[in-house]
């Protein structure tokens, strides 16, 4: 098993830029998450989705759009870059009904 | 919504020495915390997690405590090593509400040999 992927592992955008960061678990997981960390503010939760067709905002959706056409992936989709989404971005996936979350190995996108 | 606060942000502990992170929640729905430790450049990996019908767990050199009257969790690290070096984040959730964590903020722990 991969577990969680996430690609690219860097990114550098232009402002107005439009770009979709790419998430894929094979665990068979029915939850998945996006999460933005930034220093001293921990993990903020994006938007989630707890299975295929169904997703639903969290913390700070503004700015990102996602959606869940399989069980598989989850993109997370920036649809103008503005330098305030400089950040690292996590996806996570858990089981059904689980609460341990699973995290991708990250992207770090800068935005100039 | 939840909010957890974590303290502190940045704890030095001789090697060998005990750490301790302590972290707040507000809402009282929650009933699943876990901790996480985050290596330099890493993802972040579970490394305990408690209910809220159990008041502390442990696991080798790591326990964890809950108080729900107050609303508190903490994190105990004992006999510290260096690889124990990382960024540890407290979180919070309600079952009812699937994965969605609310984390705190981190504690940078930096274990000096």
């Amino acid at each position: 098993n991969a577990g969680v992927t996430q690609t690219p592992k860097f990114q550098v955008l232009k402002t107005g830029q439009s770009m979709t960061l790419q998430c894929a678990q094979d665990m068979n997981h029915e939850y998945m998450s996006w999460y933005r960390q930034d220093p001293g503010m921990g993990l903020r939760l994006i938007h989630y989705s707890v299975g295929a067709g169904i997703t639903d905002q969290g913390e700070v959706p503004n700015g990102y759009n996602v959606s869940r056409s399989t069980t598989e992936d989850f993109p997370l989709r920036l649809l103008s870059a503005a330098p305030s989404q400089t950040s690292v971005y996590f996806c996570a996936s858990s089981y059904s009904g689980g609460l341990v979350a699973f995290f991708g190995q990250g992207t770090r996108l800068t935005v100039v | 919504g939840e909010n957890v606060e974590q303290h502190p942000s940045t704890l030095s502990v001789q090697e060998g020495d005990s750490a301790v992170i302590k972290c707040t929640y507000s809402d009282s729905a929650s009933n699943y915390f876990p901790w996480y430790k985050q290596e330099l450049g890493k993802r972040p990996q579970l490394i305990i997690d408690i209910r809220s019908n159990v008041g502390e767990k442990k696991d080798q050199r790591i326990a964890v405590t809950l108080n729900k009257t107050a609303k508190h969790f903490s994190l105990h690290i004992t006999e510290t090593q260096p690889e124990d070096s990382a960024v540890y984040f407290c979180a919070a959730t309600p079952k009812a509400a699937g994965n969605k964590l609310t984390f705190g903020g981190g504690t940078r722990v930096l274990v000096k040999p």
